[in-house]
């Protein structure tokens, strides 16, 4: 149990275009997702906390403006990367919990994101 | 300082070998501790979590110090499919449920 999926697994797509990423949770409900960026040799960096049918906590340094967060169920988180550059390129994965309070988290496979 | 620092490596080391990771945190109101895997261009899995006490899972044995803020894990007999990097991870519920990530310690097992 407790799968996440993600979706697409790798897309490019042109600057200042925008590229949508959902994450989904396929046999449990989610109450909490997490959104994290890895560049390569990297470690994983949170981008934001996403509780469903709230606002995202999004991390220092993440504009929120241009990685917008949708969590309006409790399988399906989406992140949207809005006019995207080449420096958005990067390995995008998220996270699920099932419920409030537990901290084991669930990966979906992760996508990435080439921006040419 | 980092919040969870770990040597990145890389450990090269030779098919049965054994190899010890090492990972510190700064914040001591840490409560819950784990070594992740994670493959070249694949998301981190969930290698082991680290009790108190010490705990082991078959080849893998993870240790904590409370007082020195200090996580260890041990890989005895290493296989080449050991290959990958291990991060050291760290939770603490009074930070929004937020694990925080070592960067990791890169381990090639060669024949």
């Amino acid at each position: 149990g407790a799968v996440v999926s993600q979706h697409p697994s790798w897309v490019i797509c042109k600057s200042g275009t925008s590229v949508k990423i959902e994450c989904r949770s396929l046999d449990f409900q989610a109450t909490t997702m997490f959104w994290y960026r890895q560049f390569p040799k990297q470690s994983l960096m949170l981008m934001a906390t996403s509780n469903e049918g709230s606002k995202a906590t999004y991390e220092q340094g993440v504009e929120k403006d241009k990685f917008l967060i949708n969590h309006a169920s409790l399988t399906l988180s989406t992140l949207t990367v809005t006019s995207a550059h080449p420096e958005d390129s990067s390995f995008y994965i998220c996270s699920a919990t099932r419920l409030a309070g537990l901290y084991e988290q669930y990966f979906g496979p992760g996508t990435r994101l080439t921006v040419t | 300082r980092k919040e969870v620092e770990q040597d990145p490596g890389p450990f090269n080391v030779p098919e049965g070998a054994t190899v010890a990771f090492n990972c510190t945190y700064s914040n001591s109101a840490s409560q819950s501790f784990f070594w992740y895997r994670q493959d070249c261009r694949k998301e981190p899995k969930l290698l082991m979590s680290v009790y108190s006490s010490g705990n082991e899972d078959g080849r893998f044995t993870a240790q904590l110090n409370r007082a020195s803020q200090y996580i260890s894990l041990l890989i005895r007999d290493s296989k080449l499919s050991d290959s990958a990097t291990y991060l050291c991870v760290v939770y603490n519920a009074g930070n929004n449920r937020k694990l925080i990530w070592g960067l990791g310690t890169s381990l090639a097992v060669n024949p």
